[in-house]
C-alpha cells in the first residue's frame, strides 16, 4: 500500500523560503510513469494545484506561482520536495503530497490517485 | 486554465435519499483520441485528506460503494450518491486532469 509523509516546518517566517518534503513508502519514485506532486488548501478553503514532477526530471507548473516554486526529487530517499520561496501569509496552507496517475503526454501527471495526510504552515509576520 | 464550477456550494439530504452535485468545465475536457473525459471526483470528510472517489468521469476506485457513480461528457458532469448514508457527509471536488495546471472546482458541502 503506497504512503506518502510530509515533513518540514510548520512556521515560516514572511519574505522567506518554505521547504517541506515527501517520503514515499511502499513504491518507488524512480522505476515507473508515475509523477508526484504538491496540492495546498488554505483553511477552510478549496484546493490548489501547485505542481508536479517525474523522476527523469519533466516538471509543471501553476504559472502563477512559476518563478517562485521549485520541485526536486531524491530517488536514492525516495523522496520528493517543494521549495516555495518569499512567501506572504497568503501561502499559509495544509499542503499534500500527492502522486498522480500516468497522463496524456509522457512523463505528464494524471490523475491524483493518492494524497499524504497534509502539513499546516503558517506564515508569521 | 480551464476553470471548474460545481453547483450547489453546499447541499442538505436526507439519508437513504439522491444527492446530486454538478460540475462544469470552461472547455471541453474529453479527448477526441481516446474519447475519455479527464474528470475525477475527489470526496474530502472533515479533518482528513482528500480521497479520489471517481476518475474518467465514471469509473469508481476499487474501494468505492457503488451508491456513488459519476456520469457526463465534454464539459458537464454529475455526482450522484444514490441513497444516503451519515458517512458520506463530507466536502466533493471535481478536478479537471486534462491538461496543466490541474484545477478543482470550489467545493460542494454535503450535509445530512
Amino acid at each position: 500500500q503506497l504512503q506518502l509523509q510530509e515533513s518540514g516546518p510548520g512556521l515560516v517566517k514572511a519574505s522567506e523560503t518554505l521547504s517541506l518534503t515527501c517520503t514515499v513508502s511502499g513504491g518507488s519514485i524512480g522505476s515507473s510513469s508515475y509523477c508526484w506532486g504538491w496540492v495546498r488548501q488554505p483553511p477552510g478553503k478549496g484546493l490548489e494545484w501547485i505542481g508536479s514532477i517525474h523522476y527523469s526530471g519533466s516538471t509543471y507548473y501553476k504559472p502563477s506561482l512559476r518563478g517562485r516554486v521549485t520541485l526536486s526529487v531524491d530517488t536514492s530517499k525516495n523522496q520528493f520536495s517543494l521549495k516555495l520561496s518569499s512567501v506572504t501569509a497568503a501561502d499559509t496552507a495544509v499542503y499534500y503530497c500527492v502522486r498522480h496517475a500516468p497522463g496524456r503526454g509522457t512523463y505528464s501527471p494524471g490523475v491524483l490517485e493518492y494524497w499524504g495526510q497534509g502539513t499546516l504552515v503558517t506564515v508569521s509576520s | 486554465d480551464i476553470v471548474m464550477t460545481q453547483s450547489p456550494d453546499s447541499l442538505a439530504v436526507s439519508l437513504g435519499e439522491r444527492a446530486t452535485i454538478n460540475c462544469k468545465s470552461s472547455q471541453s475536457i474529453l479527448h477526441s483520441s481516446n474519447r475519455k473525459n479527464y474528470l475525477a471526483w475527489h470526496q474530502q470528510k472533515p479533518g482528513q485528506p482528500p480521497k479520489l472517489l471517481i476518475y474518467w468521469a465514471s469509473s469508481r476506485e476499487s474501494d468505492v460503494p457503488d451508491r456513488f457513480s459519476g456520469s457526463g461528457s465534454g464539459t458537464d458532469f454529475t455526482l450522484t450518491i444514490s441513497s444516503l448514508q451519515a458517512e458520506d457527509v463530507a466536502v466533493y471536488y471535481c478536478q479537471q486532469y486534462y491538461t496543466t495546471p490541474h484545477t478543482f472546482g470550489q467545493g460542494t458541502k454535503l450535509e445530512i
